[in-house]
């Protein structure tokens, strides 16, 4: 099984829909989760840590799920520049001692007008 | 303003050739990270380092060095030994441990010709 998996898409949405991803991770022991955008050909860029508790930043909804080790992320009313790759990322925590963080593949969001 | 920055942007290396990669940040980050990213491909760990004078290997080392010489600064190596080395290529740094994430550069695109 892959560390941190993700749906590579592309998801191509119209502007205003609601996207969801989902991402699959293999540590049980991992304690830090984080949601990072990248735009085509630049650096990867932190939207969101993703909290046990579930988190909120405006159109942006972060959900972590420990027992099926899955996190999601939920993008309400779509813009055209939400278009980027969306990466999960998933620190390795072994044995007690701070991993480093996995970067998945990514899922290509396209908003369309 | 605080942030990293790598230079050159856009690097061309002959078969055969070392070239370096400079990554430098102001943001007093312990830790500090090389990756690699292939198109379509996630982010792969070179090396990192998580105190000066103290650097470990990551997942696909091989034909690469670093030195941490100071707390600002991780340059990249990418020796002649590096069988394709033509990559976009990353550096990070993070306050220590992997709870708030990483920062990135914004990059250096190494071509081989």
């Amino acid at each position: 099984r892959k560390e941190v998996e993700q749906d590579p898409g592309p998801f191509n949405v119209p502007e205003g829909a609601t996207v969801a991803f989902n991402c699959t991770y293999s540590n049980s022991a991992s304690q830090s989760f984080f949601w990072y955008r990248q735009d085509c050909r630049k650096e990867p860029k932190l939207l969101m840590s993703v909290y046990s508790s579930g988190n909120e930043d405006g159109r942006f909804t972060a959900q972590l799920n420990r027992a099926s080790q899955y996190i999601s992320l939920l993008i309400r009313d779509s813009k055209l520049s939400d278009s980027a790759t969306y990466l999960c990322v998933v620190n390795m925590n072994y044995g007690g001692s701070q991993g480093n963080l996995i970067f998945g593949k990514g899922t290509k969001l396209s908003v369309k007008p | 303003d605080g942030g990293i920055t790598q230079s050159p942007k856009y690097l061309f290396r002959k078969e055969g050739q070392n070239v370096t990669l400079s990554c430098e940040q102001n943001l007093n980050h312990d830790a500090m990270y090389w990756y690699r990213q292939d198109p379509g491909q996630g982010l792969r760990l070179i090396y990192y380092s998580q105190i000066v004078n103290d650097f470990q290997k990551g997942d696909i080392a091989e034909g690469y060095s670093v030195s941490r010489e100071k707390k600002e600064s991780f340059p990249l190596t990418v020796t002649s030994a590096q069988k394709n080395p033509t990559a976009f290529y990353l550096c990070a740094s993070s306050i220590g441990g992997e709870v708030y994430g990483y920062t990135f550069g914004s990059g250096t695109r190494l071509t081989v010709v």
